[in-house]
């Protein structure tokens, strides 16, 4: 089946610094999202993109859907003690009720 | 507001014992979704329904039941044949037709005694 690579699986920063997270898959995709889950919590929607080369922001989020349409990368610039969490990319082939593809998420620590 | 609320926050089973989680949304939405998250994996779909009184199972259905009488509400329940409930369970919805991405509910976290 369908599977997406998120690595590492931990991330540690200093507050102020940038740091970009990489999704790829052996597979397509036709809408690439990100989402971001503080503990004991559902996972809240970052940055949806739709079309091979978009670049989107979000505040201190950019995202870009791959070319390939085969990755996607998410880049917090100056980051602040709240960007902690987990981090995760999703990946859905069909329109926007059909199944989505999770990775297995990064864990981003942000020393102050 | 609008959303999607589950409930309870915490369950805990006993050994031979089915329970059922709740999802309940406001959205009018067509689309619901249950997933499985356990520690440092990403989210595997159990079932899911895109319209009243229909679902299909997902990637790990097995052990779990679904029903959809009504649009607002997509319960799961867990069986004693789910050697395995141990888990922090999500429930999403989306409008059918729409680019728009899943949302999620805040999660059940369902322990054994």
């Amino acid at each position: 089946g369908q599977q997406l690579n998120q690595s590492p699986q931990s991330m540690f920063i200093q507050e102020g610094e940038d740091v970009s997270m990489n999704c790829t898959s052996s597979s397509i995709f036709n809408t690439w999202l990100w989402y971001k889950q503080d503990p004991g919590e559902g996972p809240v929607l970052l940055i949806a993109l739709y079309k091979a080369g978009e670049l989107t922001s979000n505040g201190r989020l950019t995202a870009q859907f791959g070319i390939t349409r085969k990755d996607s990368f998410l880049n917090i610039s100056a980051s602040i003690p709240s960007d902690v969490g987990i981090y995760f990319c999703a990946g859905q082939l069909g329109g926007a009720n059909s199944k989505l593809t999770f990775g297995k998420g990064i864990t981003l620590s942000v020393r102050p | 507001d609008g959303g999607i609320t589950q409930s309870p926050k915490y369950l805990f089973r006993k050994e031979g014992q089915n329970v059922t989680l709740s999802c309940e949304q406001n959205l009018n939405h067509d689309a619901m979704y249950w997933y499985r998250q356990d520690p440092g994996q990403g989210l595997r779909l159990i079932y899911y329904s895109q319209i009243v009184n229909d679902f299909q199972k997902g990637d790990i259905a097995e052990g779990y039941s679904v029903s959809r009488e009504k649009k607002e509400s997509f319960p799961l329940t867990v069986t004693s044949a789910q050697k395995n409930p141990t888990a922090f369970y999500l429930c999403a919805s989306t409008r059918q037709g729409s680019i728009q991405p899943q949302h999620f509910g805040d999660g059940t976290r369902l322990s054994i005694l």
